[in-house]
């Protein structure tokens, strides 16, 4: 079974900075691209970033383009999203999402973290 | 970006009958690139349906999905209790991959 678990949210103030983890276990990470989703309560997810398999790709939402960056070590089979300038309207449930794909090109999500909560609020 | 309107926003059924979903996008999606995903409370998407009509791992078959382009459905043919929760489409056909805002399925 696949499993993947996120950590390090929590409570942080405007324009500060904070950074997710995704370990992972369960699949052959290296194989396949990666993806940050996020979601309001009572909203629809909302796409945030993607890897591809070996890190040389990534792309972003407009909303967080120049503030986030993912990263992924696939020798920990573990993906990261470094999250700066946080703004209140980045406050959100943040999941990891695995892609049966390689490429970063938009795809659907076949296995999903738990998520985790991150709160902008002074 | 492609805008997913799903409809009903809610929908109040009893088990053994049938629930139908619908998503309809601002523009057409290329290749039937849409999936279906359920979400129950406290618990992260399920993949349910992937290229608009193909039923993921271990999805029953109670769960059908069709459409193309820009009008797409999802059937759960007899709804059995577990399957009272949020539903949501997603698009995968253009970049940003965009989501629907969701369908509450309640019990009746």
């Amino acid at each position: 079974e696949e499993y993947l678990v996120e950590s390090g949210g929590g409570l942080v103030q405007p324009g500060r900075a904070l950074r997710l983890s995704c370990a992972t276990s369960g699949f052959t990470f290296v194989d396949f691209a990666m993806h940050w989703v996020r979601q309001v309560p009572g909203k629809g997810p909302q796409w945030v970033s993607s890897i591809n398999w070996n890190g040389d790709s990534t792309a972003y939402a407009d909303s967080v383009k120049g503030r986030f960056t993912i990263s992924r070590d696939n020798a920990k089979s573990s993906l990261y999203l470094q999250m700066n300038s946080l703004r209140p309207e980045d406050t959100a449930f943040y999941y990891c999402a695995k892609a049966p794909n390689w490429g970063n090109a938009p795809y659907y999500f076949d296995s999903w973290g738990q998520g985790i909560q991150v709160t902008v609020s002074s | 970006e492609i805008v997913l309107t799903q409809s009903p926003g809610s929908l109040s059924l009893s088990p053994g009958e049938r629930a139908t979903l619908s998503c309809r996008a601002s523009r057409g999606v290329s290749s039937d690139y849409l999936a279906w995903y359920q979400q129950k409370p406290g618990q992260s998407p399920k993949l349910l349906i992937y290229g608009a009509s193909t039923r993921a791992t271990g999805i029953p078959d109670r769960f059908s999905g069709s459409g193309s382009s820009k009008d797409f459905t999802l059937t759960i043919s007899r709804l059995e209790p577990e399957d009272f929760a949020v539903y949501f489409c997603q698009q995968y056909g253009l970049a940003p991959l965009t989501f629907g805002q969701g369908t509450r399925l309640e019990i009746k």
